[in-house]
This record gives C-alpha cells, structure tokens and sequence, in this order.
C-alpha cells in the first residue's frame, strides 16, 4: 500500500514564525500536491510537484513556499505565519504515469497559528 | 477553468438504505478522469471509485456505483446498504491531467442506526 506520512497530526504555533510541514512517501510517485482544507469550501489546492527541484503554483500559493530536494519528501513552508492560515493541511502524491491515477493522501496536519 | 460543484452540503440515511450525493462538473476538456474520495471523521482520505470520462459503462466498487451522464456533466454517488461505517465527508474530485486535480467542497453524510 502507498503511505504518505505527515510528520505532525496537531501543531501550534504563533503569528510570525516560520513554520515547515514535512511529508514523505514511500511509492517512488513523482507527482506531490500540498492542499488546506476548510469547511465549506472543500480542497485548494496550494503547491504541486512533478519531479524533484520543479514546483507549480496552484489556487492558492501566497503566503507559502514548497522545497523538493528529494523525490521523496514534499515540505510546505509558512513563510511568516498568520491566524488566517489556521487550517487543516493535506498533503498528497501520485504517479505521473497516465492521467488516471488517483492521489494518495497523508493523515493531515492540523495547524492553529495563535 | 475546471469547476466541481456538490450541490448538498450535508446528508443523513438510515442503516441499510440507498443514498445518492450528486456532483456536476464544468469542462470544455473531453478526455478526463472523475474520482469519489471519502474522509471519515479524523481519518485519511481514501478513493472510493473513478471513472474514465470515454467510458459510457458507469463504474462500480461493490456497494458504490456511479450515474454519469458525460452530456449533462455530472457524477453522482449512490452507496447502497449503507452502513455505520460509510459515515464521512465524501469530495468529488475531477482530473484532467496526471497533475491538474479540482475537488468539490464536500458532502458530508451520517448512516443513522
């Protein structure tokens, strides 16, 4: 089975810091997606990856930043955080062969900034 | 732009009855993959059942089908003899490339005993 692995279920943090979210999976897929969720309006979708060291904004990239050093391991990184991105926070993968593939999904990670 | 809507925001069914979520979509695109993705309360996001939009046939994963009607965009979920279990937030989700992926906001249902 695909695991795609958070490295936190709960994090608190204040206004202003900066802030890393880690995810790894385990699948060899080339593909990764970082996605917040909010009640009511679903997955936005904020940063995807294709292949190592490439990255591509999605709906909503301001106030974030994404590392991808290895195929592995997708980072999102809060660059000075703010209480707006108080959020529940998803990361996923697929691969990148064909279109149908779906994605895989990590346990989330639920960020309050304070 | 690629746009998923799910027109109910919360739905309730009875233990072991039928409940359809419906899911419409807007694309000029002719080549696309449709997905259900369900996420029960404080767990993963799991995939439930796709479909290939150049197939008429409607798929099926055991108590999960789907009614797509390509001409009329939509892609509705129908989960028969429903159980506890089935309790969760379940999106609609739209893909038209390996990397272009747009979700619905959600339905979130609850199986009563």
């Amino acid at each position: 089975d695909v695991k795609v692995t958070q490295s936190s279920r709960y994090l608190v943090k204040r206004t202003g810091e900066k802030v890393f979210l880690e995810c790894v999976q385990d699948m060899d897929h080339e593909n990764m997606f970082w996605y917040r969720q909010d009640p009511g309006l679903g997955l936005r979708l904020i940063y995807f990856s294709y292949d190592v060291k490439m990255k591509e904004k999605g709906d909503i990239p301001e106030g974030y930043s994404v590392s991808r050093e290895k195929k592995e391991r997708f980072s999102l990184i809060l660059e000075s955080a703010s209480t707006n991105q108080t959020s529940m926070y998803l990361c996923a993968s697929s691969s990148g062969q064909g279109s149908s593939q779906p994605q895989h999904f990590g346990d989330g990670t639920r960020l309050s900034i304070l | 732009a690629q746009t998923v809507t799910q027109s109910q925001p919360e739905m309730s069914v009875q233990e072991a009855e039928t409940v359809t979520l419906s899911c419409t979509y807007d694309t000029s695109e002719s080549n696309y993959y449709l997905f259900w993705y369900k996420q029960p309360p404080s767990r993963q996001m799991i995939l439930v059942i796709r479909q290939e939009a150049y197939k008429q046939q409607n798929a099926t994963e055991n108590r999960f089908s789907v009614n797509f009607q390509k001409a009329a965009k939509s892609f509705s979920l129908k989960i028969s003899d429903s159980q506890l279990g089935d309790t969760a937030m379940y999106f609609c989700a739209f893909i038209l490339d390996g990397q272009n992926f747009v979700f619905g906001p959600g339905t979130r249902l609850s199986v009563l005993p």
